[in-house]
């Protein structure tokens, strides 16, 4: 099972909206709505942004909103801010023989 | 809140074992499932595989062979072994609860373990 594509580097400046996206096959993000999306910045562990698609964890910020379509899920950030800086991450679960696979990862820089 | 705490040699040799344990506190590791997930130095994520409290299994098809993983609830803790070991398991190892009462999303991290893998 190959891991869900992003691309490497997205950014933009304080204020603007974001989008990343990630790229899987009708096994995975395509099949189940099992798309969740991690935050981790240097040096410490990730941590869950949304889940379900598009579902926020209590005290996850609502400038932070998870979409799919087809085969694509898109984590978009808005009135981005400093913190944001980070490396995001997707994952899918991709059916019983493979579980849980995660996207390549995506480094935000605010300019 | 729950807080979770990864253990273990932070080195070993090539083709030994690897053996890792999660102690959980702030709460019981009944009712949940716990997952191990590894991050390769400047790599992405990979997810091992998890544990129910019940001792119900699933591991990714690419490290099933090498994988186990454990749990002991009397002192809750879940462990993991990596068997036969190579350069390319070096990576920092994270214990993870599943967010709700299911193995995924992954809701609660560890602060991860660095594990080197030389000779």
């Amino acid at each position: 099972q190959s891991a869900l594509t992003q691309p490497a580097s997205v950014s933009g400046s304080p204020g603007q909206s974001i989008t990343i996206s990630c790229a899987g096959t009708s096994s995975d993000v395509g099949r189940y709505n099992y798309v969740s999306w991690y935050q981790q910045h240097p040096g410490t562990a990730p941590k869950l942004m949304i889940y379900d698609v598009s579902a926020r964890p209590s005290g996850v910020s609502d400038r932070f909103s998870g979409s799919k379509s087809g085969n694509t899920a898109s984590l978009t950030i808005s009135g981005l801010q400093a913190e944001d800086e980070a490396d995001y991450y997707c994952n899918s679960y991709a059916g019983s023989n493979t579980f849980y696979v995660f996207g390549t990862g995506t480094k935000v820089t605010v300019l | 809140q729950v807080q979770l705490q990864e253990s273990g040699p932070g080195l070993v040799k090539p083709s030994e074992s690897l053996s890792l344990t999660c102690t959980v506190s702030s709460g019981s590791i009944g009712i949940y499932y716990w997952n191990w997930v590894r991050q390769s130095p400047g790599k992405g994520l990979e997810w091992i595989g998890y544990i129910y409290h019940t001792g119900s299994t699933n591991y990714n098809p690419s490290l099933k062979s090498r994988v186990s993983i454990s749990i002991d609830a009397s002192k809750n803790q879940f462990s993991l072994k990596l068997t036969s070991v190579t350069a390319a398991d070096a990576a920092m190892y994270y214990c993870v609860r599943g967010y709700g009462y299911s193995p995924h999303p992954f809701g609660y991290w560890g602060q991860g373990t660095l594990v080197t893998v030389s000779s």
